[in-house]
């Protein structure tokens, strides 16, 4: 148990479908982060998320939609996805956003396949 | 651009083995730190080991240990003593000092044998 809880563990949607992913940590940090990993790629940052502002969007298609309501809790909207957003979603939380000084705590990710 | 390369897709060794893991990178930075995370199959990311890029003395962790490289951009993991349960996949990443995003290689599956 890392503190980082996601839910669902896995999820099959429709590109029609809008679904949403959640992810808690109960490590009272501050910063947390959602990123994106595809079979044979390296993982990708999508946003980064401080203080519930959002400080990143590494340039995501807006049909995914994160929103962070409180420090603990991070969720990312989908809606009409295609099938190669398929792919392992995790979050991830930290301290601050200093990730360079910081250790990155992560959730056991959200399988997502997109039919 | 800031890349990250894991030219091993797969290693196998014995259990009670030496591995190491290689990884470069590429960054015209001069401020950054280099991590090796290691995913097993409960697919959630553990920090392994971390080295700031302006100590040259490598960094361990029991029997993980690292051999940095920075004139060659080179970053490898040594796992001495291999065990069952280090089999996962590692990944090897930098961050620049000041930013948010980590930067991934592709990864490397280990697998230790019985």
């Amino acid at each position: 148990e890392t503190g980082v809880t996601q839910t669902p563990r896995h999820l099959v949607m429709g590109m029609t479908n809008k679904k949403s992913l959640k992810c808690e940590q109960h490590l009272g940090h501050n910063a947390m982060y959602w990123y994106k990993q595809s079979a044979k790629k390296p993982l990708e940052l999508m946003f980064v998320y401080n203080f519930k502002e959002q400080t990143e969007n590494n340039s995501v298609p807006s049909r995914f939609s994160p929103e962070c309501p409180n420090s603990s809790h991070l969720f990312l909207h989908l809606h009409t996805l295609q099938p190669e957003d398929s792919a392992l979603y995790l979050c991830a939380s930290s301290p601050t956003r200093d990730g360079a000084n910081e250790k990155l705590f992560f959730g056991s990710g959200t399988q997502l396949s997109v039919l | 651009a800031q890349t990250v390369t894991q030219s091993q897709p797969e290693m196998s060794v014995q259990e009670a083995e030496t591995v190491t893991l290689s990884c470069t990178y590429d960054t015209s930075e001069s401020n950054y730190y280099l991590f090796w995370y290691k995913q097993p199959p409960s697919r959630q990311m553990i920090l392994v080991i971390r080295q700031e890029a302006y100590k040259q003395q490598n960094a361990t962790e029991n029997r993980f240990s690292v051999n940095f490289q920075k004139a060659a951009k080179s970053f490898s993991l040594k796992i001495s003593d291999s065990q069952l349960g280090d089999t996962a996949m590692y990944f090897c990443a930098f961050i620049i000092q000041g930013a948010q995003k980590l930067v991934f290689g592709q990864g490397t599956r280990l697998t230790i044998n019985p």
